[in-house]
């Protein structure tokens, strides 16, 4: 089953406008990290933010926020203020502890387009 | 402080050879992962190196294959290689921590075609 659902494969945003990109997730571990990566088309995975499954506030990291909520397993990134350079794939991942393989689960990625 | 590197960055190889990838973490981490990613399967766990020791192993069929060195350097190899085989290799690092916690750098990957 898939543990990281991305359910917008493709976005069109204007520049200096919000966007919400969407993910949710499935686990039965209490203990999680949740995690957003970009990757421009030179291929490399750029870290954004980081939630953790105890955290009570919502992870923020300059124009990016993460909307967590835990009863919906929901984690969705919104980006601020929109760059043409944020134009790229977004993955959200997911660790889960007890299963201590420490590998990252993705998902299928949202390609976001900025538009000037 | 540098980020990950890999090498090469792009390779062109025919069935049957067989390739090895390099993966330099960022300095200080320990830990060592590789995915696959391509259009068709998205991202893949391939295996992740601690201290010179595979911790985890994904799905992978034995001809993918790995290794972690004392500087934490690691290295993966496929043998036999297959057309479906090309693929993005990327290559990640990490501190040992709260597994949860952990945050994983990315290298800018390798680009493997096999013809």
């Amino acid at each position: 089953a898939q543990k990281i659902t991305q359910t917008q494969p493709g976005m069109f945003v204007q520049e200096k406008e919000a966007v919400t990109l969407d993910c949710t997730y499935d686990t039965s571990d209490p203990s999680y990290g949740l995690f957003w990566y970009k990757q421009p088309s030179s291929g490399e995975m750029i870290f954004l933010i980081y939630q953790g499954s105890y955290d009570q506030q919502n992870a923020t990291e300059g124009r990016y926020s993460l909307n967590f909520q835990k009863a919906r397993k929901s984690a969705n990134l919104v980006i601020s203020a929109s760059q043409l350079g944020d134009s790229a794939m977004y993955f959200c991942a997911m660790r889960e502890v007890r299963s201590n393989d420490y590998k990252l689960s993705f998902g299928a990625g949202t390609t976001v387009t900025v538009r000037a | 402080k540098a980020g990950v590197t890999q090498t090469p960055r792009y390779l062109i190889k025919t069935r049957g050879q067989q390739v090895t990838l390099s993966c330099s973490p960022i300095s200080g981490h320990r830990s060592v992962s590789w995915y696959q990613q391509t259009p068709g399967q998205g991202l893949q766990f391939l295996f992740e190196y601690f201290s010179e020791t595979q911790r985890n192993k994904g799905n992978f069929p034995g001809r993918f294959s790995g290794r972690q060195f004392s500087n934490s350097r690691s290295e993966m190899n496929v043998s036999t290689l297959e057309l479906g085989d090309s693929a993005l290799y990327l290559c990640a690092s990490s501190l040992p921590g709260l597994a949860s916690q952990e945050t994983q750098y990315f290298g800018p990957g390798t680009r493997l075609l096999v013809l």
